[in-house]
């Protein structure tokens, strides 16, 4: 039973299109994250979501739009992608944003996105 | 700051060796530094972690040591095993206008040679 689970696993596109990664968790944790890791194995944080409010907004291009429907859920939408979006996009939670609970971090296995 | 360094980006070590990988941070107000194992195509891990208030935390076969006052923490994995190979993350959680993160290094690849 997958706790932090994201799809697709990979993405093939092209430049200019916009495309979506989904996460799901099933820990019943109240923080999910977006990191976004390149070519040379940067782990660079994203986003930041409590209970469905963004906490952490890093200077990340208005081409990314998080959304968190319910605390259970965030996804990505990244419009007219750039062929520098090429990484690979991991989500995670905690079970909170501050405090000994914010500490222990649950990845996702990862969304592969390849823009050409 | 925010800022996490990690030496070395690789390390190469025969089995059974030990292997050491080190990182500073910048923010004195960090208390809590977690490393995590990436094993090829797969999710980072955490594998052990240490809090501001203790010096050092063994597990086994991996110990990390935490010196406040230098602001650098190390790990350390002894008898080295072919499955020890994988990147190994050092974080530390920095405060910042009034919120906290995770800041991870750039990560050390270890490939350990039977």
């Amino acid at each position: 039973d997958t706790a932090v689970s994201q799809t697709p696993k990979y993405l093939v596109t092209q430049m200019g299109n916009d495309k979506s990664i989904k996460c799901e968790q099933n820990l019943g944790h109240d923080t999910m994250y977006w990191y976004k890791q390149d070519s040379k194995k940067f782990l660079k944080i994203m986003f930041s979501y409590n209970n469905k409010e963004l906490i952490i907004n890093e200077t990340v291009p208005n081409r990314f739009s998080p959304k968190s429907p319910d605390k259970a859920h965030l996804n990505l939408h990244i419009n007219s992608l750039e062929l520098g979006d090429s990484a690979v996009y991991f989500c995670a939670s905690s079970q909170e944003w501050w405090g000994p609970g914010a500490n222990v971090l649950t990845f996702g296995a990862g969304s592969r996105l390849t823009v050409l | 700051g925010e800022n996490v360094e990690q030496h070395p980006s690789t390390l190469s070590v025969q089995e059974g060796d030990s292997a050491v990988i080190k990182c500073t941070y910048s923010d004195s107000a960090s208390n809590y530094f977690p490393w995590y194992k990436q094993e090829l195509g797969k999710r980072p891990q955490l594998i052990i972690d240490i809090r501001s208030n203790v010096g050092e935390k063994k597990d086994q076969r991996i110990a990390v040591t935490l010196n406040k006052t230098a602001k650098h923490f190390s790990l350390h994995i002894t008898e080295t095993q072919p499955e020890d190979s994988a990147v190994y993350f050092c974080a530390a959680r920095v405060f910042s206008g009034g919120y906290n993160k995770l800041i991870f290094g750039a990560g050390t690849r270890l490939a350990v040679h039977p």
